[in-house]
């Protein structure tokens, strides 16, 4: 079965002060790891899609990177906008359904 | 980019009574759709997967019966909660998987059952 383990649970960041969150997964044989962010009260908002070690992709403040056991998730120089929960999935090798980490919960302080 | 619209956003029904939730990609064909119920602060838990022109696939402990999903066409998927009850209060949210492979999900539907 397909694990995914996100860290921490919660980040509390001042503006402009970087930082990362980190996706630990276990599948056999991974298909794409995919990073949501989700605001309250409202559907996950797509922001990248991984599929091999080493690859990285950026948009705007944040970049994602992957390896073999884990991802990723690096907030550079956040601002109050950012705050959210970040929600990484990874999909298997057998059918396109996503299993989801439990998300880190993301809030920047002006 | 691609959009996911559910419809409606919010609703309100009576206990015993059923519900429909809409599910469609706006720009793009979805030959699958997948369906979550996601409680307050947990993540999303997957309901089943929807193809479009066969049966849908649920996940373990999801009751077939009561949620029934439609999947008609390549654009719309529906989620039908049946015999509602105030456990099935929660927030419904769907996805899309587009052709290369990115999957984007809905606004979310919340059902609260009185």
């Amino acid at each position: 079965e397909d694990q995914v383990t996100q860290s921490p649970e919660a980040l509390r960041l001042q503006e402009g002060e970087s930082s990362s969150l980190n996706c630990s997964y276990t599948v056999s044989g991974l298909r794409g790891l995919f990073w949501y962010r989700q605001d309250p009260g409202k559907g996950p908002e797509f922001l990248f899609t991984l599929y091999s070690a080493g690859e990285e992709k950026e948009k705007e403040r944040l970049k994602a990177t992957l390896t073999k056991k884990e991802s990723f998730l690096h907030i550079t120089a956040p601002k109050p906008e950012d705050s959210a929960t970040y929600l990484c999935a990874v999909q298997g090798p057998n059918d396109y359904k996503l299993s989801f980490g439990a998300g880190t919960t993301v809030t920047v302080r002006a | 980019g691609a959009v996911v619209s559910q419809h409606p956003s919010w609703v309100i029904c009576k206990s015993g009574t059923s519900v429909k939730i809409e599910c469609r990609s706006l720009d793009f064909q979805a030959t699958t759709m997948f369906w979550y119920r996601q409680f307050p602060k947990q993540s999303l838990m997957l309901m089943a997967t929807s193809n479009e022109g066969s049966k849908a696939t649920y996940e373990q402990g999801v009751e077939k019966d009561k949620f029934l999903i439609n999947h008609a066409s390549l654009t719309l998927s529906t989620l039908t909660v049946t015999s509602a009850h105030p456990e099935d209060s929660s927030f419904y949210i769907c996805s899309a998987s587009t052709a290369g492979n990115t999957i984007y999900f809905g606004e979310g539907s919340w059902l609260t059952v009185v």
